[in-house]
């Protein structure tokens, strides 16, 4: 009954390759996000969609494409990875995206470029 | 730009005693406000929300915080530390003003630390 899921929860490759991250939740809300935290846990969110459509989308390189093939799924391409995209990844979502509504997010998916 | 800052990056306490964890915030029109949890290779999870009701907010796990205007902070307390809750704690402020789309701006955590 997990509400937020993403796959792997560890992602380990080198440099130059191409990787994709999926997230699902079953919790019936129709905005996602994805956030990156580094080494130091500092969070910050790369993208947000809301009922499959893009709505932020915060200055991150065009190595990174979001995909949202319907409103339980958001997934993360991303190619030609380099040494700074080590980081963990998380998937959130909300119900509709006023302030009051709390963020719900996966366990994350470490990855580790070689 | 909405911002929130936690004035401590580590906090050690021992098992029993209360818990202070400290945010102040910065906004230009009345903030929405999280404090979150994240346990060692978990995602975070809310522990209370502020949205401009009750100034105190009960949260889960004995955890509460209190809305200061005056003072801009969203200090996070409970009564009575347990070893379980030794994690990484994030207050967060919601910021649409860009976009009109709610994006979280995470304070940078502080580690709580507890000992037997």
């Amino acid at each position: 009954d997990t509400a937020v899921s993403q796959t792997p929860k560890y992602l380990v490759t080198q440099m130059g390759n191409d990787k994709s991250i999926k997230c699902e939740q079953n919790l019936g809300h129709d905005t996602m996000y994805w956030y990156k935290q580094d080494s130091k846990k500092f969070l910050k969110i790369m993208f947000s969609y809301n009922n499959k459509e893009l709505i932020i989308n915060e200055t991150v390189p065009n190595r990174f494409s979001p995909k949202s093939p319907d409103k339980a799924h958001l997934n993360l391409h991303i190619n030609s990875l380099e040494l700074g995209d080590s980081a963990v990844y998380f998937c959130a979502s909300s119900k509709g995206d006023r302030d009051n509504q709390p963020q719900h997010f996966g366990d994350g998916t470490r990855l580790s470029i070689l | 730009a909405q911002s929130v800052t936690q004035l401590d990056s580590h906090v050690s306490v021992s098992e029993g005693t209360p818990v202070l964890l400290r945010c102040n915030y910065s906004s230009s029109y009345s903030p929405s406000l999280f404090w979150y949890v994240q346990h060692p290779n978990k995602g975070l999870q809310l522990l209370l929300k502020y949205t401009s009701a009750a100034t105190l907010v009960k949260g889960i796990n004995g955890f509460e915080a209190e809305f200061k205007k005056s003072e801009t902070s969203f200090h996070l307390t409970k009564p009575s530390a347990h070893m379980s809750d030794a994690a990484e704690y994030f207050c967060v402020v919601s910021d649409r003003r860009n976009t009109g789309f709610q994006k979280l701006v995470f304070g940078t955590g502080t580690r709580l630390l507890v000992s037997p």
